[in-house]
């Protein structure tokens, strides 16, 4: 299982633009790289999912460079309802068997 | 579209008694995975099924283990439960074996006394 590795905590202020990197050195070939968010007592909730170069939604971008051993979610213009943990999770995409790993999080602590 | 739903959502019991959790995934889904989440860590896996079939497996003994029904619907089991059972656990479904993303529940906290 590929082994993810984040920023344990990172805080903001509303409106900047958070940027949280995940190093995943040991990715494999048909791994995808997914990041999902979670509030306490919740489930979590996918964000953004990639393979390679940069993809962008309705409320993040990824960017994950030409040799995938990291990835970085950006939020742009955070608000105080992005505060929570957000995961970086690595995938064997692989058709027959599938393991996904969650990373350690980074808890986001947007302020006023 | 109804998301994935688990039952019950908390439970409590004794050091080794067994278990039963269940979860029904979200329409359209054919794909259930399972995690537990200690207090204050991220989810770890714990195994998943694809059409009725495991198809993944982290690294938990074998007194956990599963079932996926013809509806996609789930449940995971637990035998001879430890208090280091006590989590939060998760299921997430998927079309596709997650190639577009899981959808989470909101999980069944497990407390064992």
């Amino acid at each position: 299982l590929a082994k993810t590795t984040q920023p344990i905590s990172m805080d903001s202020y509303e409106g900047q633009e958070v940027n949280i990197t995940c190093s995943h050195n040991n990715i494999a070939t048909n791994d995808y790289i997914t990041w999902y968010q979670q509030f306490p007592s919740q489930g979590p909730r996918f964000i953004i999912q990639g393979y390679k170069t940069k993809v962008t939604n309705e409320v993040a971008s990824l960017f994950i460079p030409a040799d995938r051993k990291s990835s970085t979610l950006s939020l742009p213009r955070v608000s105080l309802s992005d505060t929570a943990v957000y995961y970086c999770l690595v995938g064997d995409m692989d058709t027959g068997r599938r393991a996904l790993t969650f990373g350690s999080g980074t808890r986001l602590q947007v302020q006023p | 579209e109804t998301g994935v739903t688990q039952s019950p959502t908390h439970l409590i019991k004794t050091r080794g008694q067994q278990v039963t959790l269940r979860c029904s995934s979200q329409s359209g889904h054919n794909t259930v995975s399972w995690y537990q989440q200690a207090l204050g860590q991220g989810p770890q896996f714990i195994f998943q099924y694809y059409r009725e079939e495991e198809n993944g497996r982290g690294n938990f003994p074998p007194r956990f283990s599963g079932l996926q029904f013809p509806n996609y619907s789930s449940e995971l089991n637990v035998n001879a439960l430890e208090l280091d059972d006590s989590a939060l656990y998760l299921c997430a479904s998927s079309f596709g074996q997650g190639a577009y993303g899981y959808t989470f529940g909101s999980g069944t906290r497990l407390t064992v006394v």
